[in-house]
């Protein structure tokens, strides 16, 4: 398997425009999570779905995010309209469980806005 | 409350030097684990462990349930090993919660 893979690498986006990060987990894992990591922040957990269902979005900052899992092997992030203080590298991840197996991280999307 | 704590922060030894990466939780947990984010960015599941002790090459990890505290370790730390050292727990039935992490630097 090709491991997580996720698009675009690095995003450079304007304030107030849409911005749309894409992933697609291993085959076969029923958990996808998104993260956000930053330096004064750390890793955080934005939302995580199960069998392509979201389970908790209580890590989502604010309206202007959403996400969907259209089918087993694809998940996006949307942020509409992307403000500066959403610049993060942003990851996802996949696992056969919530917590008691590994996750596999995808590369991130480094996202700035201007 | 739920929270993961990791010492030090910063780390810089020589090469060659024993490392000890140390980490502790607030409660009682099933299993902790342990990430490895490289300088690019690429975040590397390292171990994941509920009792005892795991080695893969010359890491190796520990944890003490009793105590709530888990310690990675390196023998023969080599400059490739530079790297950030994330713990992270879940608590109950919930999601991870992760360290600050630890920025590890061996210096030729």
């Amino acid at each position: 398997d090709a491991g997580v893979i996720q698009s675009p690498r690095h995003e450079v986006t304007e304030m107030g425009q849409e911005v749309t990060l894409r992933c697609k987990p291993i085959s076969g894992h029923d958990y996808l999570f998104w993260y956000r990591q930053t330096m004064m922040r750390g890793l955080e957990l934005l939302i995580y779905f199960n069998n392509n269902v979201p389970i908790d979005d209580s890590g989502m900052p604010e309206d202007r995010f959403s996400a969907k899992m259209p089918n087993a092997s694809f998940s996006t992030l949307k942020i509409q309209p992307s403000e500066p203080r959403d610049s993060a590298v942003y990851f996802c991840a996949s696992s056969f469980a919530l917590t008691s197996f590994p996750q596999y991280f995808g590369p991130g999307t480094r996202l700035t806005v201007l | 409350k739920n929270e993961v704590e990791q010492s030090p922060q910063n780390l810089t030894a020589q090469e060659g030097e024993f490392i000890t990466i140390n980490c502790s939780y607030s409660v009682g947990i099933s299993a902790l684990h342990w990430l490895q984010q490289h300088p690019g960015g690429g975040i590397v599941s390292l171990f994941m462990l509920s009792s005892g002790k795991k080695k893969h090459g010359r890491l190796i990890a520990t944890i003490n349930i009793q105590e709530k505290h888990s310690s990675l370790h390196i023998t023969a730390s080599h400059p490739r090993d530079s790297a950030v050292y994330i713990c992270a727990a879940p608590f109950g039935n919930e999601k991870l919660t992760f360290g600050t992490g630890t920025r590890l630097t061996i210096i030729p």
